[in-house]
């Protein structure tokens, strides 16, 4: 079944560590995308990338690092400068950029600080 | 400042009844608007959308509608089914915006047998 696969499901860190989030999709598609949900609140776009190799930051990527060195892989590293890290993190993948085809999440993060 | 508005938090109907989630946005310059149902602890799932050019797009119990001179959007749910209880999200994309997509807060549906 073509998807997007996030992990893990859940994530601790600790004070002062940095940890990575995985995101795979195997739907052979060019845009990929990482948000973060905060209770009550809407989607928040970290970073996108329309294409391998090439990344963009969003409207909250403070604190976040990314990289694109393969189509189907889009990780997320949340460093020690991210403050308030604990939230529901989701990623995306699209068609292309342009295109008028919806984004697809995956089922998401969820990061919590000990 | 908040491009996307989704004014009501919460919305109770009855099972068999419709369903009017509604969404107002500001930025003059998005041309696509799509629908998103979330369940708890799960990503987001795609609904339905409409491209500006348009004023209505149905997709089998679901319509969404589109008055871009007051800049609100609606989602008609008709007939509401228990299974149809999530979290409704629009988003919206601007022209160039390289499916950057802007999220309303989201809408709290359940529908009561």
């Amino acid at each position: 079944d073509g998807g997007i696969t996030q992990s893990p499901k859940y994530l601790f860190r600790k004070e002062g560590q940095n940890v990575t989030l995985s995101c795979e999709q195997n739907l052979n598609h060019d845009a990929m995308y990482w948000y973060r949900q905060d209770p009550g609140q809407g989607l928040r776009l970290i970073y996108y990338s329309q294409i391998v190799n090439d990344f963009q930051k969003g409207d909250i990527a403070e604190g976040y690092s990314v990289s694109r060195e393969k189509k189907e892989s889009f990780p997320l590293t949340v460093t020690s400068a991210q403050k308030n890290p604990t939230a529901f993190y989701l990623c995306a993948s699209s068609q292309g950029p342009y295109s008028n085809q919806p984004q697809h999440f995956g089922d998401g993060t969820r990061l919590s600080i000990l | 400042d908040q491009q996307v508005k989704q004014n009501s938090p919460s919305l109770s109907v009855q099972e068999g009844r419709i369903s009017i989630l509604n969404c107002d946005y500001t930025n003059s310059m998005f041309d696509y608007f799509l629908w998103y149902k979330k369940y708890p602890a799960e990503g987001p799932t795609f609904l339905i959308s409409i491209s500006s050019i348009k004023d209505k797009n149905e997709d089998g119990r679901f319509t969404v509608f589109l008055n871009k001179s007051a800049k609100h959007l609606s989602l008609h749910i008709v007939p509401s089914q228990p299974g149809d209880s999530a979290v409704y999200f629009c988003a919206a994309r601007a022209l160039q915006g390289a499916q950057k997509l802007v999220f309303g807060q989201g809408t709290r549906l359940t529908i009561n047998p």
